[in-house]
């Protein structure tokens, strides 16, 4: 199917276990773009990237790592998981081109949901 | 990214139409007004953007006073599905910097 899908979609972990979260994207979309969002912060940027092989970080990066070998594929590792990174993960995708374009929305996966105890 | 200001929240009844106000008095010249909302427990989804001009499209208008300090987001006949979260963004450059966005609630 085309989009963007995410999974797993619901994951529970424990404190200091290795988690990947996964993105897929079947438009070929440059950009792709890890959020989390918390109650009382919104939606937080952590890790976006423009291509292939070329990450950057965000707002909130500490505690993840991404990688981006594949244009279709953008996972999100927590390589020790805390308990503060409990949240809901949505990776979303977007047509490349930097500085202004007149037409440039981002499309939003269905997000995970991740607790860690 | 310049920062916005929006209502935490705002009522709706169906049928009417709802007019989201957004302001974002220190955006810069080349910067673009982006509208997004989320359904609960749902992913955002782009509704608009715009520059200078008016904008309209088959989910909603937008908007922009002359000197581009404000914006209004009109859902011209709001219906319960449209309950979410509105974000109002000015977008700078690759990125999107989400705030807290408007709670619309549309009631019966």
């Amino acid at each position: 199917d085309a989009g963007i899908t995410q999974s797993p979609r619901y994951k529970i972990t424990e404190t200091g276990r290795q988690v990947t979260l996964m993105c897929h994207q079947t438009w070929s979309h440059s950009y792709m773009f890890w959020y989390r969002q918390d109650l009382g912060h919104g939606l937080r940027l952590i890790y976006y990237s423009a291509a292939a092989d070329i990450t950057d970080k965000g707002e909130v990066p500490d505690g993840y790592v991404v990688s981006r070998s594949k244009t279709e594929n953008f996972p999100l590792t927590l390589e020790s998981a805390t308990r503060s990174q409990t949240s809901v993960y949505f990776c979303a995708s977007r047509v490349g081109g930097l500085g202004q374009s007149s037409y440039n929305e981002q499309f939003f996966g269905p997000g995970t949901r991740l607790t860690v105890l | 990214d310049a920062k916005t200001t929006q209502p935490t929240s705002m009522d709706c009844a169906e049928g009417r139409a709802a007019n989201l106000p957004c302001n974002h008095s220190t955006i810069s010249g080349n910067e673009y007004v982006y509208w997004y909302r989320q359904i609960h427990s749902q992913g955002p989804q782009y509704i608009i953007h715009g520059l200078k001009n008016n904008e309209t499209n088959e989910m909603a208008s937008l908007i922009i006073t002359e000197d581009r300090k404000s914006s209004t987001l009109i859902l011209p006949h709001a219906t319960l599905r449209d309950t979410a979260v509105y974000y109002c963004i000015v977008r700078g450059y690759s990125t999107l910097t989400f705030g807290k966005g408007t709670m619309l609630l549309v009631s019966p």
